[in-house]
């Protein structure tokens, strides 16, 4: 069956510090894979989506970049954070042009920017 | 970013009593999804819907797909506490492959 893991969980990081989030799927191939964020009682924003291993589609201009480097590993980064960027991110996989649309969603990893 | 306008924004209801939600799109989507985020948790699919006019229930769920393709409905009858979250719609354009969620509906039950 497939699994979608993300981590940290939970961070706590300084303005303008790095930032670094995983999220890897198991369990299916050439998946597309996608980050979300929602800020505090906020809908779910999408930021970066990828149909490929090093293919990104950016879909909000930001500090954020993301970057696929194996077929099933998505990663959020950042060069120096902002107060802005605290929310709780979500890395979410679906079906490679599936019609279905069922998106799934790992644990999520909630980000604190003081 | 685009984002998806859904109504109401909150709602505060008794248990037992039925709930409706829209959502509604400048963009025609081809897939029109429901999905429900409990606290603390990545949000999970209710409903699908795949066709212009299409009517799916799941449970005492039940949404509608648009027939003009630019909104979706979803019902809850009979609601108990466990509904309690947040409802998002959210849009699929299969040609871009991106899939685009809603403002969400929060919705609490009394007991």
């Amino acid at each position: 069956s497939q699994t979608i893991h993300q981590w940290p969980a939970t961070l706590v990081q300084p303005v303008g510090s790095p930032l670094s989030l995983e999220c890897t799927v198991e369990g299916t191939s050439n998946p597309n894979l996608y980050w979300y964020r929602q800020a505090a009682g906020r809908g779910l924003q999408l930021l970066f989506y990828s149909v490929g291993i090093g293919q990104i589609s950016s879909e909000v201009p930001q500090n954020l970049s993301a970057s696929r480097p194996q077929d099933r590993q998505f990663i959020l980064s950042s060069k120096k954070l902002l107060l802005s960027d605290s929310g709780f991110y979500l890395c979410a996989w679906r079906v490679a042009w599936s019609n279905t649309g069922e998106l799934f969603f790992g644990e999520g990893s909630r980000l604190t920017v003081l | 970013g685009q984002q998806l306008n859904q109504s109401p924004q909150s709602m505060f209801i008794q248990e037992g009593e039925d709930v409706s939600m829209n959502c509604t799109s400048s963009s025609i989507f081809n897939t029109w999804l429901w999905y429900k985020q409990d606290p603390g948790e990545g949000p999970v699919l209710l409903i699908a819907l795949y066709k212009a006019g299409e009517l799916t229930s799941n449970g005492r769920l039940t949404a509608q797909f648009g027939i003009t393709r630019k909104d979706s409905f979803l019902n809850i009858s009979a609601s108990i506490p466990s509904d309690v979250g947040i409802y998002f719609c959210a849009g699929l354009n299969t040609g871009f492959q991106k899939l685009v969620f809603g403002t969400g509906t929060r919705l609490l039950v009394s007991p």
